[in-house]
């Protein structure tokens, strides 16, 4: 089975600071890990995905997440925060190995606020 | 290029009606999900076409559901007998299929039962 914890709902972040929205996973085999944000009233959108390699991925505006294999985290970052990058971020997880169907599961979201 | 669309982008129906949702997919993704975002139970993985294979239904949380690809093209979700907890957002992604491919997702379609 796989699974995606979000442990936070809410991540309250002045404008030109850092950001972090945190994401935990559990799979039995090898992780595929990724990252989405909702804007209201639309789909998905990807941000950018850990497959192998190295453990720091860069994705669309500016965002990048950092794979700890020991900590089973893929925490999604931003050095500057933006006001438009207020957004519902959902992570995802796909296990390599146990997973036929290559459905992702994902966390609960978490609704990044960045305050001018 | 075109990305994934879905029609409509809203649907008002009364309990108990059926009601058809549409997916047309990237070009040349032979890979297509269906999900459904609601408040209490998050963004669920409800179907899965892979080519010409037999679709993976184990995310179908009724046999009211139930959804067909033609031509390994464009998707219908239909949902018979509606109820009122089948008020989500229906959102349907497409990918080139293989494991390490991203899904790319529609902008989705509002479905509220009365």
């Amino acid at each position: 089975a796989q699974s995606v914890a979000q442990p936070e709902d809410q991540v309250n972040v002045a404008e030109g600071n850092p950001l972090t929205v945190k994401c935990t996973y559990s799979v039995s085999g090898n992780p595929y890990l990724f990252w989405y944000v909702q804007y209201p009233n639309r789909g998905l959108q990807f941000l950018l995905k850990y497959i192998t390699g190295d453990n720091l991925v860069k994705g669309s505006y500016g965002f990048e997440a950092e794979f700890n294999k020991s900590q089973t985290s893929f925490h999604l970052k931003k050095p500057s925060a933006l006001v438009s990058d207020s957004a519902l971020y959902f992570c995802a997880v796909r296990d390599f190995l146990n997973n036929a169907g290559n459905m992702l599961t994902f966390g609960g979201g978490t609704r990044l606020m960045v305050k001018p | 290029g075109a990305g994934v669309s879905q029609s409509p982008s809203n649907k008002v129906t009364e309990k108990g009606k059926d009601v058809e949702l549409r997916c047309d997919p990237i070009s040349g993704h032979t890979a297509l999900y269906w999900y459904r975002q609601s408040l209490g139970q998050g963004l669920e993985f409800l179907i899965y076409f892979q080519g010409n294979s037999a679709p993976d239904k184990s995310g179908l949380p009724s046999d009211r559901f139930s959804a067909e690809r033609t031509g390994g093209s464009v998707s219908t979700l239909t949902i018979q007998r509606t109820q009122q907890e089948d008020s989500a957002v229906y959102l349907c992604a497409s990918s080139m299929g293989l494991a390490v491919d991203t899904q790319y997702f529609g902008p989705g379609t509002r479905l509220t039962v009365l």
